[in-house]
């Protein structure tokens, strides 16, 4: 099972600042790496697909990067609604798995 | 769009079964594999079980492996989750959630509002 782990636990920012999220695979997942986000009381939301790409609707401040085993989730301003939980998942190889998230909370 | 709707929660006892439903809208359901994922309180996101578009082939995790199986209906635009050993460690919302791609499942683009199970004597 390839394992996600995912830091920092929280990331205390204040709106308009930059966030990165890293998230580190313990095998080769190539570029089989999602990120989601998660507000209280809701279902997540697809935010980054095959590592680097935008899904529906999500705003071009959210950017992706990386391969094989590290990578970066970047929020480049943040906005009041980006404070959120983001977990990263691969689907590099059966089971699919998440890492244990990243809260991002308001300073 | 892509709507999913969960339903068949509850609270049960240990060893019980349950079935969970999620009828789905809004996109062609049978060119779709379609998944489970799972959330214990105050928790992260757990895999659960996956199908492929035509039922041939199925994926679970360690921890259901054997208690759990996953059916898909594509008449009735339904996917099920059967239950059964319930455990105090199944406690959790189970989401429904659709692979991204006609050919493959490589991310969830839409997921369901989920439904509480309760595993609890």
């Amino acid at each position: 099972e390839i394992v996600l782990t995912q830091s920092p636990a929280t990331l205390s920012l204040s709106p308009g600042e930059r966030a990165t999220l890293s998230c580190r695979a313990s095998q080769t997942v190539s570029n089989y790496l999602a990120w989601y986000q998660q507000k209280p009381g809701q279902a997540p939301r697809l935010v980054i697909y095959d590592a680097s790409n935008r899904a529906t609707g999500i705003p071009a401040r959210f950017s992706g990067s990386g391969s094989g085993t590290d990578f970066t989730l970047t929020i480049s301003s943040l906005e009041p609604e980006d404070f959120a939980v983001y977990y990263c998942q691969q689907r590099g190889n059966w089971p699919l798995t998440f890492g244990q998230g990243t809260r991002l909370e308001i300073k | 769009e892509g709507q999913l709707l969960e339903s068949g929660g509850d609270l049960v006892q240990p060893g019980g079964s349950l079935r969970l439903s999620c009828t789905a809208s809004e996109f062609t359901f049978s060119s779709y594999a379609m998944s489970w994922v799972r959330q214990a309180p105050g928790k992260g996101l757990e895999w659960v079980s996956v199908v492929s578009p035509n039922s041939g082939t199925t994926y679970y995790a360690d921890s259901v492996e054997g208690r759990f199986t996953i059916s898909r209906d594509n008449s009735k635009n339904t996917l099920y989750l059967q239950m059964n050993s319930l455990r105090g460690e199944d406690t959790a919302v189970y989401y429904c959630a659709k692979c991204d791609r006609v050919t493959s499942c490589r991310a969830f683009d839409h997921w369901g509002q989920g439904t509480l199970v309760t595993v609890s004597s």
